[in-house]
Protein backbone atom coordinates (compact mmCIF):
# COMPACT_ATOMS: atom_id res chain seq x y z
CA UNK A 1 0.00 0.00 0.00
CA UNK A 2 1.03 3.42 -1.00
CA UNK A 3 2.23 5.27 2.45
CA UNK A 4 3.98 8.79 2.89
CA UNK A 5 6.71 8.58 6.18
CA UNK A 6 7.33 11.54 7.70
CA UNK A 7 11.26 11.18 9.99
CA UNK A 8 10.29 13.40 12.63
CA UNK A 9 7.23 14.25 14.61
CA UNK A 10 8.51 17.30 16.41
CA UNK A 11 11.77 19.67 15.88
CA UNK A 12 13.06 22.56 18.36
CA UNK A 13 14.72 25.02 16.53
CA UNK A 14 16.79 28.02 17.78
CA UNK A 15 16.02 31.24 15.35
CA UNK A 16 18.52 31.26 12.27
CA UNK A 17 19.33 27.20 12.67
CA UNK A 18 18.79 25.36 9.25
CA UNK A 19 15.93 23.61 8.79
CA UNK A 20 15.54 20.14 7.11
CA UNK A 21 12.24 17.59 7.56
CA UNK A 22 12.56 14.14 5.79
CA UNK A 23 10.02 12.50 3.74
CA UNK A 24 10.12 9.43 2.08
CA UNK A 25 6.74 7.59 0.12
CA UNK A 26 6.43 4.12 -1.01
CA UNK A 27 5.02 4.27 -4.49
CA UNK A 28 6.29 2.91 -7.59
CA UNK A 29 4.56 4.81 -10.23
CA UNK A 30 4.56 8.57 -11.18
CA UNK A 31 3.96 11.12 -8.60
CA UNK A 32 3.23 14.88 -7.68
CA UNK A 33 5.24 15.79 -4.64
CA UNK A 34 3.57 18.37 -1.78
CA UNK A 35 4.71 20.00 0.98
CA UNK A 36 1.95 21.73 3.03
CA UNK A 37 1.65 23.89 6.23
CA UNK A 38 -0.70 24.71 8.83
CA UNK A 39 0.58 27.84 11.16
CA UNK A 40 -1.25 27.91 14.54
CA UNK A 41 -5.49 28.84 13.50
CA UNK A 42 -4.68 28.71 9.85
CA UNK A 43 -5.85 26.51 7.28
CA UNK A 44 -3.50 23.62 5.66
CA UNK A 45 -2.27 25.71 3.03
CA UNK A 46 0.40 24.52 0.08
CA UNK A 47 4.31 25.31 0.82
CA UNK A 48 5.81 24.13 -2.70
CA UNK A 49 5.02 21.50 -5.15
CA UNK A 50 7.04 19.62 -7.49
CA UNK A 51 5.48 17.50 -11.05
CA UNK A 52 8.65 17.60 -13.69
CA UNK A 53 11.67 18.93 -14.12
CA UNK A 54 13.88 20.44 -12.20
CA UNK A 55 14.27 18.26 -8.69
CA UNK A 56 14.84 20.96 -6.49
CA UNK A 57 11.91 23.32 -5.83
CA UNK A 58 11.37 26.76 -4.55
CA UNK A 59 8.21 27.19 -1.81
CA UNK A 60 7.17 30.42 -0.21
CA UNK A 61 9.10 31.89 2.89
CA UNK A 62 12.60 30.49 1.60
CA UNK A 63 11.37 27.18 1.79
CA UNK A 64 12.92 24.51 -0.79
CA UNK A 65 12.39 20.74 -1.39
CA UNK A 66 14.78 18.47 -3.73
CA UNK A 67 13.17 15.23 -4.76
CA UNK A 68 15.63 12.35 -5.05
CA UNK A 69 13.89 9.63 -7.02
CA UNK A 70 16.48 6.87 -6.42
CA UNK A 71 15.92 7.76 -2.52
CA UNK A 72 11.96 8.23 -2.85
CA UNK A 73 12.59 11.36 -1.00
CA UNK A 74 11.41 14.71 -0.87
CA UNK A 75 13.19 16.54 2.19
CA UNK A 76 12.42 19.61 3.17
CA UNK A 77 14.72 22.46 4.17
CA UNK A 78 15.56 26.11 4.95
CA UNK A 79 18.34 27.95 5.92
CA UNK A 80 17.16 30.04 8.71
CA UNK A 81 14.42 29.49 10.12
CA UNK A 82 12.29 32.28 11.66
CA UNK A 83 10.53 32.59 15.09
CA UNK A 84 7.22 33.02 12.25
CA UNK A 85 7.81 29.20 10.86
CA UNK A 86 6.43 27.46 13.94
CA UNK A 87 3.90 25.63 12.22
CA UNK A 88 3.04 22.24 11.63
CA UNK A 89 4.28 20.71 8.21
CA UNK A 90 2.84 18.05 6.02
CA UNK A 91 4.60 15.85 3.39
CA UNK A 92 2.08 14.73 0.48
CA UNK A 93 2.11 12.35 -2.31
CA UNK A 94 -0.24 13.00 -5.30
CA UNK A 95 -0.63 9.43 -7.39
CA UNK A 96 -1.20 10.59 -10.96
CA UNK A 97 -4.09 8.88 -12.65
CA UNK A 98 -6.34 8.25 -10.05
CA UNK A 99 -5.46 12.25 -8.33
CA UNK A 100 -5.35 10.88 -4.95
CA UNK A 101 -3.14 12.40 -2.52
CA UNK A 102 -1.41 10.57 0.33
CA UNK A 103 -0.48 12.64 3.59
CA UNK A 104 2.13 11.73 6.30
CA UNK A 105 1.82 12.31 10.17
CA UNK A 106 3.62 15.81 10.09
CA UNK A 107 6.04 17.31 11.84
CA UNK A 108 5.32 20.23 14.28
CA UNK A 109 8.21 22.91 14.17
CA UNK A 110 8.63 25.07 17.05
CA UNK A 111 11.05 27.59 16.43
CA UNK A 112 12.41 29.41 19.70
CA UNK A 113 13.28 33.68 19.67
CA UNK B 1 -11.10 35.16 -4.04
CA UNK B 2 -13.18 33.16 -1.25
CA UNK B 3 -11.70 30.16 -0.22
CA UNK B 4 -13.41 26.43 0.87
CA UNK B 5 -16.06 27.10 3.50
CA UNK B 6 -16.63 24.80 6.09
CA UNK B 7 -19.40 24.90 8.77
CA UNK B 8 -19.61 24.48 11.40
CA UNK B 9 -16.39 24.97 12.96
CA UNK B 10 -17.00 23.15 15.89
CA UNK B 11 -19.39 20.77 16.65
CA UNK B 12 -20.09 18.92 20.11
CA UNK B 13 -22.56 16.19 20.29
CA UNK B 14 -23.20 12.79 23.00
CA UNK B 15 -23.10 9.88 21.08
CA UNK B 16 -25.40 8.08 18.92
CA UNK B 17 -26.05 11.44 17.66
CA UNK B 18 -26.17 12.62 14.15
CA UNK B 19 -24.20 15.19 12.89
CA UNK B 20 -24.04 17.34 9.43
CA UNK B 21 -21.10 19.11 8.17
CA UNK B 22 -20.60 21.01 4.88
CA UNK B 23 -18.42 22.49 2.16
CA UNK B 24 -18.71 24.78 0.05
CA UNK B 25 -15.72 24.30 -2.90
CA UNK B 26 -13.76 27.07 -4.91
CA UNK B 27 -15.61 28.44 -7.37
CA UNK B 28 -15.04 26.04 -10.56
CA UNK B 29 -13.15 23.59 -8.61
CA UNK B 30 -14.64 20.24 -10.26
CA UNK B 31 -12.97 18.36 -7.38
CA UNK B 32 -13.99 18.04 -3.94
CA UNK B 33 -12.77 15.95 -0.97
CA UNK B 34 -13.79 15.12 2.77
CA UNK B 35 -10.66 14.24 4.51
CA UNK B 36 -10.31 12.84 8.39
CA UNK B 37 -7.75 14.59 10.87
CA UNK B 38 -6.90 12.68 13.75
CA UNK B 39 -4.99 14.56 16.37
CA UNK B 40 -1.35 13.56 15.89
CA UNK B 41 -2.27 12.55 12.39
CA UNK B 42 -1.57 13.83 8.63
CA UNK B 43 -5.40 13.39 7.03
CA UNK B 44 -7.36 11.13 5.19
CA UNK B 45 -9.46 10.63 2.80
CA UNK B 46 -12.99 9.20 3.18
CA UNK B 47 -14.10 10.57 -0.29
CA UNK B 48 -13.66 12.44 -3.24
CA UNK B 49 -15.94 13.98 -5.75
CA UNK B 50 -15.25 14.36 -9.41
CA UNK B 51 -18.52 17.17 -9.89
CA UNK B 52 -21.49 14.88 -8.01
CA UNK B 53 -20.03 11.54 -8.65
CA UNK B 54 -18.16 9.99 -5.85
CA UNK B 55 -15.04 8.81 -7.64
CA UNK B 56 -13.04 7.22 -4.71
CA UNK B 57 -15.26 6.46 -1.41
CA UNK B 58 -13.36 3.16 -0.45
CA UNK B 59 -12.29 4.84 2.64
CA UNK B 60 -16.18 5.45 3.82
CA UNK B 61 -17.19 4.11 6.51
CA UNK B 62 -20.59 3.46 4.80
CA UNK B 63 -22.60 1.77 7.85
CA UNK B 64 -22.82 5.58 9.45
CA UNK B 65 -21.14 7.70 7.13
CA UNK B 66 -22.69 9.54 4.08
CA UNK B 67 -21.62 12.01 1.72
CA UNK B 68 -24.20 14.05 -1.17
CA UNK B 69 -22.41 16.42 -3.87
CA UNK B 70 -26.08 17.55 -5.41
CA UNK B 71 -25.13 19.63 -8.67
CA UNK B 72 -21.57 19.59 -8.00
CA UNK B 73 -21.27 22.14 -6.24
CA UNK B 74 -21.66 22.12 -2.56
CA UNK B 75 -20.98 18.89 -0.45
CA UNK B 76 -22.53 17.23 3.02
CA UNK B 77 -20.99 14.95 4.73
CA UNK B 78 -23.23 13.26 7.69
CA UNK B 79 -22.57 10.97 10.22
CA UNK B 80 -25.67 9.01 11.88
CA UNK B 81 -24.85 7.77 14.79
CA UNK B 82 -21.53 9.55 16.22
CA UNK B 83 -19.62 7.18 17.83
CA UNK B 84 -16.83 8.35 20.40
CA UNK B 85 -13.87 7.50 17.71
CA UNK B 86 -15.43 9.95 15.23
CA UNK B 87 -13.96 12.72 17.18
CA UNK B 88 -11.89 14.43 14.93
CA UNK B 89 -11.46 17.40 12.57
CA UNK B 90 -13.53 16.83 9.04
CA UNK B 91 -11.72 18.64 5.95
CA UNK B 92 -12.96 19.75 2.69
CA UNK B 93 -11.06 20.64 0.25
CA UNK B 94 -10.99 20.83 -3.43
CA UNK B 95 -9.06 20.98 -6.70
CA UNK B 96 -9.53 21.91 -10.21
CA UNK B 97 -8.57 19.98 -13.38
CA UNK B 98 -5.96 19.93 -15.76
CA UNK B 99 -2.64 20.80 -14.24
CA UNK B 100 -3.70 21.87 -11.19
CA UNK B 101 -5.06 18.78 -10.34
CA UNK B 102 -3.80 17.37 -6.82
CA UNK B 103 -3.15 20.78 -5.45
CA UNK B 104 -5.49 20.73 -2.95
CA UNK B 105 -7.24 24.25 -1.09
CA UNK B 106 -8.30 23.44 2.16
CA UNK B 107 -11.06 24.67 4.62
CA UNK B 108 -10.81 25.67 7.90
CA UNK B 109 -12.07 22.26 8.85
CA UNK B 110 -14.88 21.15 11.08
CA UNK B 111 -14.01 20.31 14.39
CA UNK B 112 -16.22 17.54 16.34
CA UNK B 113 -16.31 16.42 19.86
CA UNK B 114 -17.96 13.35 20.50
CA UNK B 115 -19.27 12.84 24.27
Amino acid sequence: AQSVSQHNHHVILSEAASLELGCNYSYGGTVNLFWYVQYPGQHLQLLLKYFSGDPLVKGIKGFEAEFIKSKFSFNLRKPSVQWSDTAEYFCAVGLTGGFKTIFGAGTRLFVKA
Amino acid sequence: EAGVVQSPRYKIIEKKQPVAFWCNPISGHNTLYWYLQNLGQGPELLIRYENEEAVDDSQLPKDRFSAERLKGVDSTLKIQPAELGDSAVYLCASSPQGAGANVLTFGAGSRLTVL
